[in-house]
């Protein structure tokens, strides 16, 4: 089956200990993206990639990194997460290089509590 | 730079109604526009989108969004809401196809009254 798959799905951490999150897609899509959605507030882009070892910011990068070592695998890494990083987090890949061209197919999400 | 702006945060229709989700858009070249639907608990699903040529989008579940450019706007509807349809609909925009990344709007919450 094509999917996007998030892990985990559920986490509750402590400021200032370093999380991440997975993110692998297995439709050997180009594109690779992060969102966090926040009431209100929709979704806002943290970073996204392009191709393998192309990763560019979105809107919202202060606080996270990423990498783009294998095609289907993009992490988020929260290395000092803060109370206001507590989200719910999106992944999503699209088949061309530009999500313009093509649906973006998302993950089920992970939702994030930094106490 | 790109934005969009979804009137309305929340909806509510009665099963039957029209349903009316509106969208306008900031772009500086034209824009690629679309539609997303986020069930409960779920990842976002394309509905519909809008690249070039005709206007009037049609999507998946009786959907149908209107591209007008001299309004910036691309609304959705549908003429009669389903209990289904109950869900947090997104409309985004891209500039154009050289577009590295969607700007989503804020969401609009639609409620469908038995």
């Amino acid at each position: 089956e094509a999917q996007v798959t998030q892990n985990p799905r559920y986490l509750i951490t402590v400021t200032g200990k370093k999380l991440t999150v997975t993110c692998s897609q297995n439709m050997n899509h180009e594109y690779m993206s992060w969102y966090r959605q926040d009431p209100g507030l929709g979704l806002r882009q943290i970073y996204y990639s392009m191709n393998v070892e192309v990763t560019d910011k979105g809107d919202v990068p202060e606080g996270y990194k990423v990498s783009r070592k294998e095609k289907r695998n993009f992490p988020l890494i929260l290395e000092s997460p803060s109370p206001n990083q507590t989200s719910l987090y999106f992944c999503a890949s699209s088949e061309d290089r530009s999500p313009a061209y093509n649906e973006q197919f998302f993950g089920p999400g992970t939702r994030l509590t930094v106490l | 730079a790109q934005s969009v702006t979804q009137l309305g945060s929340h909806v509510s229709v009665s099963e039957g109604a029209l349903v009316l989700l509106r969208c306008n858009y900031s772009s500086s070249v034209p824009p690629y526009l679309f539609w997303y639907v986020q069930y409960p608990n779920q990842g976002l699903q394309l509905l519909l989108k809008y690249t070039t040529g005709a206007t009037l989008v049609k999507g998946i579940n009786g959907f149908e969004a209107e591209f007008k450019k001299s309004e910036t706007s691309f609304h959705l509807t549908k003429p009669s809401a389903h209990m289904s349809d109950a869900a947090e609909y997104f409309c985004a925009v891209s500039e154009g196809t050289s577009g590295s990344r969607l700007t989503f709007g804020e969401g609009t919450q639609l409620t469908v009254n038995p």
